[in-house]
């Protein structure tokens, strides 16, 4: 059974940083692209950073260019994101999410999800 | 950047009804799209890909259609397990999700 456990979210003030966690199980780690996704209180998914299988290519939208990144480590079958810079309008739950299509990940949908963890942004 | 607009934003619909939300994308992406349903305080789950291709498991009550620019997904009789929220994702250049459409009871 695929397994996503997220975890690292909390209470962080404005320029702070946080690292995510995301403990994949069930599943050939290595094989997949994952992705973070994440939701602002009350508001829509937003697509947020992808990573290839191997963890060699790498793609953050526009929003978090510059302040997030994106990591694996595929010995720990655990997926990263490491967040600087923080914002209040980064306030949002954050879900690791799985690709359907092993090896695919430029161009993918999200079949597993984690149950999210909750980032807040605020002084 | 790949835009996708949904509507509407809210439906109100009742059990039984046949409902149909519109998904919109900026450019052509050809049949890379999918619809997620969300219910509240959870992930959202995987419906339909490639535009039309239910995913296993769900019931066929749902459909999908479109390509080039414009989607659609149908549920041919609202369930009460269906009032839920839904999204759509393109795929035909990394991923970008639609706004989402609260389906609502009526």
């Amino acid at each position: 059974e695929v397994q996503l456990v997220e975890s690292g979210g909390g209470l962080v003030q404005p320029g702070g940083s946080l690292r995510l966690s995301c403990a994949a199980s069930g599943f050939i780690f290595s094989n997949y692209a994952m992705s973070w996704v994440r939701q602002a209180p009350g508001k829509g998914l937003e697509w947020v950073s992808v990573s290839s299988a191997s963890g060699d290519s790498t793609f953050h939208v526009d929003s978090v260019k510059g302040r997030f990144t994106i990591s694996r480590d595929n010995s720990k079958s655990t997926l990263y994101l490491q967040m600087n810079s923080l914002r209040a309008e980064d306030t949002a739950v954050y879900y690791c999410a799985q690709s359907t299509r092993p090896r695919v990940w430029d161009s993918s949908t999200w079949g597993f999800w984690g149950q999210g963890t909750l980032v807040t942004v605020s002084s | 950047d790949i835009q996708m607009t949904q509507s509407p934003s809210t439906l109100s619909a009742s059990v039984g009804d046949r409902v149909t939300i519109t998904c919109r994308a900026s450019q052509s992406i050809s049949s890379w799209l999918a619809w997620y349903q969300q219910k509240p305080g959870k992930a959202p789950n995987l419906l339909i890909y490639k535009a039309s291709t239910l995913e296993s498991g769900v019931p066929s009550r749902f459909s999908g259609s479109g390509s080039g620019t414009e989607f659609t997904l149908t549920i041919s009789s609202l369930q009460p397990d269906d009032f839920a929220t839904y999204y759509c994702q393109q795929y035909n250049f990394y991923s970008t999700f639609g706004g989402g459409t609260k389906v609502e009871i009526k």
